[in-house]
């Protein structure tokens, strides 16, 4: 079973539109983190942000938000008049911490297009 | 400058000939994973060691080795390289320590893009 979902595949928006990136995720440990990283068109990964289950605060980062609700397992990621420079690949991500070892678990990636 | 540095970048190579990607890391980091990237799969983990000779498989281990006999670095290996593993692959380093190692933030390598025919 996929542990973290990303289920929009791909989406396409005008530029200053709102949009926002789903994520869903799976785990039975009471200590966890999540991310989201962006990958833009040139290939490399740039970490946005990080979240331990602790803390269900959202938070704003200029025009990035994150929503994060334990009650559904979701952590989405709003981004605010959206940019062309915002056009990439955006992963979600899940770390669970454990004594023996801690995965890293990612989701599919959504594809995000913003059209001038 | 803090980075992970991966080499090859690009390599093209045939079946049953072996190779190793090489991964260093400056940060003085205690965890080191590798993942693999494929179009509709995102980024899958291969291994990961939370410190020298401690290494553990990830979700996709089959086919490949690594050895962690330094810190700084955490070489992919890949033995007897099979057409299916054509794919792009990241290292990344982790700086958080304790019960919570290998929770932080990802320090991603640029990617190695390796072909097998």
């Amino acid at each position: 079973a996929q542990k973290v979902t990303q289920a929009q595949t791909e989406i396409s928006v005008v530029e200053k539109e709102d949009v926002t990136l789903d994520c869903v995720y799976e785990t039975r440990d009471t200590t966890y983190y999540l991310f989201w990283y962006k990958q833009p068109p040139s290939g490399e990964l740039v970490f946005l942000i990080r979240r331990n289950s602790f803390d269900e605060q959202n938070e704003i980062s200029g025009r990035y938000s994150w929503n994060f609700q334990k009650s559904t397992s979701s952590f989405n990621f709003t981004i605010t008049a959206s940019q062309v420079v915002d056009s990439a690949v955006y992963f979600c991500a899940l770390s669970e911490a454990s004594n023996t070892g801690n995965q890293f678990y990612f989701g599919t990636g959504t594809s995000l297009t913003v059209i001038p | 400058e803090a980075q992970v540095t991966q080499n090859p970048r690009y390599l093209i190579t045939v079946t049953g000939k072996k190779l190793t990607v090489t991964c260093s890391q400056n940060m003085n980091h205690e965890y080191m994973s590798w993942y693999r990237q494929d179009p509709g799969l995102g980024l899958r983990q291969i291994y990961y060691s939370m410190n020298v000779e401690v290494t553990d498989k990830g979700d996709v281990p089959e086919g490949y080795k690594v050895s962690r006999k330094e810190k700084r670095n955490f070489p992919l290996i890949l033995e007897s390289p099979s057409p299916n593993q054509t794919s792009l692959y990241f290292c990344a380093s982790s700086s958080t320590s304790g019960r919570a190692l290998g929770t932080g933030e990802l320090f991603f390598g640029e990617g190695s893009r390796l072909t097998v025919l």
